[in-house]
């Protein structure tokens, strides 16, 4: 079983939709949770944190359900600029080595 | 400059040359990593170093070399390389605190893409 896994895609999604990507981990004992976004020939950079509770940051919201392993992310209202590749991460044994999912593609289109 | 830079961007070389790539962070953090990522395929953690210490190596072949001089510098030195070490390396940093039991936010350079001849 993959530490961190994502469904690759990809979305394909109108302008406006509302879309979802859940990821899944294997470590139990992860504690740090992120959601990174990768475009096209870019450096992947932080699109927000997941906290225990949940966490909204305007049309996006990240949720984490320890119980299951996984974590999700819901984007809002989807402009054209969303299109991108999300990137799962959770700590993995160590407790600063960030391990990443291959990513789901997301394309919005008008 | 802010962020992280690496250099080059773009590098080609042939399976016998020596090359390094350079990283440098201005954000005053304590720790910085080389990713590997190929194309289709999640990023892959090389290197650690934490407080200027190595402390993981990802079981990376020995023609990669890293060198972590001080904290805001970080060198990969490359040698004999394959074909199919033809990837984006990824450079970041982070500010990691000691007993912590999270990892911390990273941050990337642009990546240098490295094509093997």
């Amino acid at each position: 079983r993959k530490e961190v896994e994502q469904d690759p895609g990809p979305f394909n999604v109108p302008e406006g939709a509302t879309v979802a990507f859940n990821c899944t981990y294997s470590n139990s004992a992860s504690q740090s949770f992120f959601w990174y976004r990768q475009d096209c020939r870019k450096e992947p950079k932080l699109l927000m944190s997941v906290y225990s509770s949940g966490n909204e940051d305007g049309r996006f919201t990240a949720q984490l359900n320890r119980a299951s392993q996984y974590i999700s992310l819901l984007i809002r209202d989807s402009k054209l600029s969303d299109s991108a590749t999300y990137l799962c991460v959770v700590n993995g044994r160590s407790s600063y080595k960030l391990i990443f999912g291959s990513g789901t593609r997301l394309l919005v289109r008008p | 400059e802010t962020g992280v830079t690496q250099t080059p961007r773009h590098l080609v070389m042939g399976m016998t040359n020596k090359k390094s790539l350079k990283c440098e962070q201005h954000l005053g953090h304590n720790a910085m990593y080389w990713y590997k990522q190929s194309a289709k395929k999640p990023l892959e953690l090389m290197f650690v170093y934490n407080f200027k210490e190595q402390t993981e190596n990802n079981s990376v072949p020995s023609r990669f070399s890293p060198e972590c001089p001080n904290s805001s510098h970080l060198f990969l030195h490359l040698h004999t390389l394959q074909p199919e070490d033809s990837a984006l390396y990824l450079c970041a940093s982070s500010q990691e605190e000691e007993g912590s039991s999270g990892a911390n936010v990273l941050t990337f350079g642009a990546g240098s893409r490295l094509t093997v001849l």
